[in-house]
C-alpha cells in the first residue's frame, strides 16, 4: 500500500524554527509537495523537491532524501501567520498525488 | 490569469439525493483533480481528468462520476449521498506534459457540502 507520515501536531514559539518532518512509502515515486492549509481555506503550494538536496524559498525550506522516503519541510522566524497544517503530498507512478493527513502547526507568542 | 473557481461554495443536501459540483481550472491548465477531505484529515483522491478523459481513479465508489470538458472545467457528481459524504470537496488544477513532468496543483476554494 501507499502510505505518507507526518506528525499530527507541533508546537513552537513565535521567532523560533521548526522542522516537520514526512516519510512516505509509495509506488514508483515523481517528486514530492508540501502545501500549507489554513483552517477553512484550500491548500496552498510552498515547494517541490524531485532531486535528493535542499530546496530554499525565503524563510522556508524543503529537504529530499529519495533512498530513505524522507522529507522535512523547515520553517524559520516564525510568524503567527504560520499556524495553519502543513500537507506533505507524494506523486507516485500513475502521476497521482498522494497525502499526508497533514501536521497541524501551532505557534506561540 | 484566473485562478481555479468552484460552486457552490456550501450546499446543503439530504440522504439519497444528487449533487454536482463545478470546477473551472486555472488557465493554462489541462487535468483537474477532486479530492474529498474531512476535517482534519489531509484530502483524499477522487480522480483525476486529462484531456476529458478520467487519468485515475482512488478508493471512491461508482457513485462518485465526473466529466471535463473541452475547456477543461470539470464536473464532480455524487449520487445515493450519505451522511459520511459530508465533507470539503477540492478541485485543483495541474499541467501535465505528455514528458510526465509534473507540476505543482492550483486549488479552488472548495465546496462544503452537508448531508442531513
Amino acid at each position: 500500500g501507499q502510505n505518507i507520515d507526518q506528525p499530527t501536531e507541533m508546537t513552537a514559539t513565535e521567532g523560533a524554527i521548526v522542522q516537520i518532518n514526512c516519510t512516505y512509502q509509495t509506488s514508483g515515486f515523481n517528486g514530492l509537495f508540501w502545501y500549507q492549509q489554513h483552517a477553512g481555506e484550500a491548500p496552498t503550494f510552498l515547494s517541490y523537491n524531485v532531486l535528493d538536496g535542499l530546496e530554499e524559498k525565503g524563510r522556508f525550506s524543503s529537504f529530499l532524501s529519495r533512498s530513505k522516503g524522507y522529507s522535512y519541510l523547515l520553517l524559520k522566524e516564525l510568524q503567527m501567520k504560520d499556524s495553519a497544517s502543513y500537507l506533505c503530498a507524494v506523486t507516485d507512478s500513475n502521476y497521482q498525488l498522494i497525502w499526508g493527513a497533514g501536521t497541524k502547526l501551532i505557534i506561540k507568542p | 490569469e484566473t485562478g481555479v473557481t468552484q460552486s457552490p461554495t456550501h450546499l446543503i443536501k439530504t440522504r439519497g439525493q444528487q449533487v454536482t459540483l463545478r470546477c473551472s481550472s486555472q488557465s493554462g491548465h489541462n487535468t483537474v483533480s477532486w479530492y474529498q477531505q474531512a476535517l482534519g484529515q489531509g484530502p483524499q483522491f477522487i480522480f483525476q481528468y486529462y484531456r476529458e478523459e478520467e487519468n485515475g481513479r482512488g478508493n471512491f465508489p461508482p457513485r462518485f462520476s465526473g466529466l471535463q470538458f473541452p475547456n477543461y472545467s470539470s464536473e464532480l457528481n455524487v449520487n445515493a449521498l450519505e451522511l459520511d459524504d459530508s465533507a470539503l470537496y477540492l478541485c485543483a488544477s495541474s499541467l501535465f506534459e505528455a514528458s510526465g513532468m509534473s507540476y505543482e496543483q492550483y486549488f479552488g476554494p472548495g465546496t462544503r457540502l452537508t448531508v442531513t
